[in-house]
């Protein structure tokens, strides 16, 4: 069964420094991975996804992520935090029929 | 860019009754989807469609709920006779691969739901 795991429900950083989301994931078959953000009051937003090659994905806002097999990760960063960034994120991974198991999210909040 | 629309935006209903959401996906896409979130919870799976029936549901997706394109453009979600339990955040979404599990899934803003 395919299933991910959020480490951290909520996370805190200042404007500026780094922003490290942790993401580990459980899947029988090999795995694609997806990234996904949720502002206050909107729907959810992709910001990246892996599926095959490249294992440093980059996606929008300047966030990014590493497949790491051996670890089975799959770990959101970004350089440096903006006050913007404060939001619900969620990591997911698709199933064999399409739907997909998220995360149970991880709020950031950024300190001035 | 194409985007997910769902009405309402928020709705509030008495225990028992039936509710209807809407949805809109992205015009070309041949997979559709409901999900909902409870408050304070996870982003659950309930009904993925194509083709004009269901592909796969979960066991949140019981009797009490039902999914319709109506008119080739709309999607909805049916609840026939709403629980307490059946608030929640409900979300469609839409994915233009059909059969592939790298797609995309483009989400709505969601629907919330209240039920009294």
């Amino acid at each position: 069964a395919q299933s991910v795991t959020q480490l951290g429900s909520h996370v805190s950083v200042s404007e500026g420094a780094l922003v490290l989301l942790r993401c580990n994931y459980s899947s029988s078959v090999p795995p694609y991975l997806f990234w996904y953000v949720q502002y206050p009051n909107q729907g959810l937003q992709l910001l990246l996804k892996y599926t095959t090659g490249a294992t440093l994905v980059k996606g929008i806002n300047g966030f990014e992520a590493e497949f790491k097999k051996s670890e089975t990760s799959f770990h959101l960063t970004k350089p440096s935090a903006h006050m913007s960034d404060a939001a619900e994120y969620f990591c997911a991974v698709s199933v064999p029929g399409n739907d997909m198991r998220f995360g149970a999210g991880t709020r950031l909040t950024v300190k001035p | 860019e194409p985007e997910v629309t769902q009405t309402p935006s928020h709705q509030v209903t008495q225990m028992g009754q039936e509710v209807i959401l809407r949805c809109v996906p992205i015009s070309n896409h041949l997979y559709f989807y409901w999900y909902r979130q409870i408050l304070g919870q996870k982003v659950e799976f309930l009904v993925s469609f194509y083709n004009n029936e269901i592909s796969e549901k979960s066991e949140i997706f019981d009797d009490q709920f039902s999914v319709e394109r109506p008119d080739g453009s709309n999607f909805t979600l049916k609840i026939r006779s709403t629980k307490l339990e059946d608030s929640a955040m409900y979300f469609c979404a839409s994915g233009s691969l059909a059969g592939a599990r790298t797609d995309t899934q483009y989400f709505g803003p969601g629907t919330r739901l209240t039920v009294l």
